[in-house]
């Protein structure tokens, strides 16, 4: 079946801009996950969603970070007023209902000028 | 701070050979741990989930989970170039929603 899809698969904005993030999970995929990989950096959790439940925005490094979820499955990371710290690239994943094996997306390279 | 430490360099294996990683993880409690391959310039794979004490085999991998001591290892048997690859290790801490990950290890198998 079809795997964890994002969009875009690149993106390059200047300082300053905002920029979207778009992630569509596996169906039948209630919780879903971003996470952020920077060069020579592991994987970073940044925020979760499961169900209708209010998401664990733990993760988040600054408020300039948000994602929603609507529909119980389409979600939006947003970045507000881009620095160059932000580059890395997000990865998007999803897991099934009761299980904890999450499954990643192809993840979305984002480039900060 | 919860962590997981993957501390091993870069790991240069013959074609043919077993490659051993190894992961180490600081919360007692914890309850899920898993495997993950990354390709350069590839999102993670899951190649192996594994809950309870004991060995895991499925195909040419083994993971060997061992809670009283808190490691989890990954066995790559007959390892083939194709398998040459960054291999990330995940926990999932009790009482989270989330995964933590090692900062991987880099596999290179050598024809």
């Amino acid at each position: 079946g079809a795997g964890v899809s994002q969009s875009p698969s690149n993106k390059v904005t200047e300082k300053g801009k905002d920029v979207e993030l778009r992630c569509d999970p596996i169906s039948g995929h209630t919780a879903l996950y971003w996470y952020r990989q920077s060069l020579g950096q592991g994987l970073e959790f940044l925020i979760y969603f499961q169900g209708n439940s209010a998401p664990d925005k733990s993760g988040l490094p600054s408020d300039r970070f948000s994602a929603e979820r609507t529909g119980g499955s389409v979600s939006t990371l947003t970045i507000q007023r881009t620095q160059q710290e932000d580059s890395a690239v997000y990865l998007c994943a999803s897991s099934y209902p009761g299980r904890d094996e999450q499954y990643f997306g192809p993840g979305t390279r984002l480039t900060v000028t | 701070q919860k962590e997981v430490e993957q501390n091993s360099g870069p790991l240069s294996v013959p074609e043919g050979a077993i490659a051993s990683l190894n992961c180490t993880y600081s919360d007692r409690g914890s309850q899920s741990f898993f495997w993950y391959r990354q390709y350069s310039g590839k999102s993670p794979e899951l190649i192996m989930s594994i809950y309870s004490n004991g060995d895991k085999e499925d195909g040419r991998f083994t993971a060997q989970l061992n809670k009283a001591s808190q490691y989890v290892s990954l066995l790559i048997r007959d390892s083939q170039p194709s398998d040459s690859a960054t291999y990330l290790c995940a926990v999932n801490f009790y009482g989270n929603n989330r995964l933590a990950f090692g900062k991987g290890n880099q596999v290179v198998v050598i024809p």
